[in-house]
């Protein structure tokens, strides 16, 4: 079955500093989400990216995913605090049987130092 | 609205009990999930609900048993857990845009944090 790969798992890194997580899917991907959650709360969705070598960015946020639609990645710009959290990738298979279903990567937790 | 209502926050349950966890969404959408999630993992996959039907079963076993009354709710039913199904329990929700482009934006409740002893 699907399987989607993300690392690292833990980043630890003092305010200011960029951040970057990595997404990696065993199959291509119809699209690909980005969630986070807080400590002691549920994902929330982010974005998603749907077509193959997209770039979207939210603020500080820059979201991309591969030209072969296998990979994405997130990248933080000047971390602040409130953005502590476990982010995670969650792709969804291109048709087939996996209808409705999404595989989360296995998450990166983001402590930041004030 | 774009919330999802998950009832109770926290449940405490023997392995002999029955209990039930409750989902609500008023967003309209049309597939509904339990996702189960352990401490530092990422949410698992149990049940999707498409169109008030259950679509996928990820293998969950028979002592979860989900129930999709209408669009707008989802239950999942507990009986005879282990300590080991100890977890927080998510609901989602996603819209109807579905089919060969996969999935959209889902919506998730606070969850259940289930504790069994």
């Amino acid at each position: 079955g699907q399987q989607v790969m993300q690392i690292p798992q833990y980043q630890h890194v003092q305010e200011g500093e960029d951040f970057t997580t990595y997404c990696n899917s065993s199959t291509t991907l119809s699209n690909i989400q980005w969630y986070k959650q807080r400590p002691g709360g549920h994902p929330v969705f982010l974005i998603q990216l749907v077509k193959s070598g997209e770039v979207k960015k939210q603020k500080r946020l820059t979201f991309q995913f591969g030209e072969a639609k296998k990979n994405s990645s997130l990248h933080i710009t000047a971390t602040q605090t409130t953005d502590v959290g476990t982010y995670f990738c969650a792709g969804s298979d291109a048709g087939g049987t996996s209808y409705g279903k999404l595989t989360f990567g296995q998450g990166t937790i983001l402590t930041v130092h004030p | 609205d774009t919330e999802v209502t998950q009832t109770p926050k926290h449940l405490v349950m023997g392995m002999t009990n029955k209990k039930s966890l409750k989902c609500e969404q008023h967003m309209g959408h049309r597939a509904m999930y339990w996702y189960k999630q352990k401490a530092k993992k990422p949410p698992e996959l149990m049940f999707v609900y498409s169109y008030e039907k259950l679509s996928i079963n990820e293998s969950v076993p028979s002592r979860f048993s989900p129930e999709c009354p209408n669009s707008s709710l989802l239950n999942l039913h507990l009986h005879a857990l282990q300590p080991e199904d100890s977890a927080l329990y998510l609901c989602a929700s996603s819209g109807k845009e579905t089919g060969p482009m996969g999935v959209t934006e889902a919506f998730f409740g606070q969850g259940t944090r289930l504790t069994v002893v």
